[in-house]
């Protein structure tokens, strides 16, 4: 069974342009997360899935993220502008009916 | 206040040697579950062990161990017979309450094995 997957694995953007992170998760899992990790710094809840539904976004940090899961399978985050604390690890886990989230291996942004 | 506090931000091990990865947690839930994730340099993050509020026996996965003390709020990591390939990022996590299943994490604790 494929582990949860993102791309890309890097990303390396300019100040005031837009990024967009993928997440496929687990076949069937239902509840999507995304976290991120700045340098140094724990890792941060962004926000949570069910299906397509939005469940919690408290964790997301102002309205130049958005995230999307069309359809209840992938996920997509956009930063649109990026700026420059926005640099960090982005990590999405999925997760079915029982505790534990499975993490995919990240996404490394840097914004310049 | 820190939902999860791990105090070790590095540690040494000698191959072959039991190693304790500590975690503490602050919580006013009755229900919740702890979990430990494994960060190599690649990267990933592993599922290593999980321990939820209400299990009585303290869980084990292979050389995982994780020691849950529930009425100081710890529950550590412990590795017996460290070999190479533990060298790693440890993340101690929380799942507080039942409603939105939001992990909070600790800072992570780098361990070396050393040959």
């Amino acid at each position: 069974e494929a582990g949860v997957t993102q791309f890309p694995s890097h990303s390396v953007i300019e100040k005031g342009q837009t990024v967009t992170l993928r997440c496929d998760p687990i076949s069937g899992h239902d509840n999507l997360y995304w976290y991120r990790r700045v340098m140094g710094k724990e890792i941060k809840f962004l926000l949570h899935f069910v299906k397509e539904s939005k469940q919690d976004e408290s964790g997301m940090p102002n309205n130049r993220f958005l995230a999307e899961r069309t359809g209840g399978t992938y996920s997509t985050l956009k930063v649109q502008p990026a700026e420059l604390e926005d640099s960090g690890v982005y990590f999405c886990a999925s997760r079915s009916s029982t505790d534990t989230q499975y993490f995919g291996p990240g996404t490394r942004l840097t914004v310049l | 206040a820190q939902k999860i506090t791990q105090t070790q931000p590095g540690m040494f091990v000698q191959e072959k040697e039991a190693v304790t990865l500590d975690c503490t947690y602050d919580t006013s839930d009755q229900s919740y579950g702890l979990f430990w994730y494994k960060q190599p340099s690649s990267g990933e993050m592993i599922f290593l062990i999980y321990q939820g509020s209400y299990d009585e026996q303290n869980a084990t996965e292979g050389r995982y161990s994780l020691n849950f003390q529930k009425a100081r709020k710890s529950a550590n990591l412990v590795i017996s017979a460290s070999q190479l390939g533990d060298s790693a990022m440890y993340f101690c996590a929380m799942r507080e309450g039942w409603r939105f299943n939001k992990f909070y994490f600790g800072s992570g604790t780098k361990l070396n094995v050393k040959p």
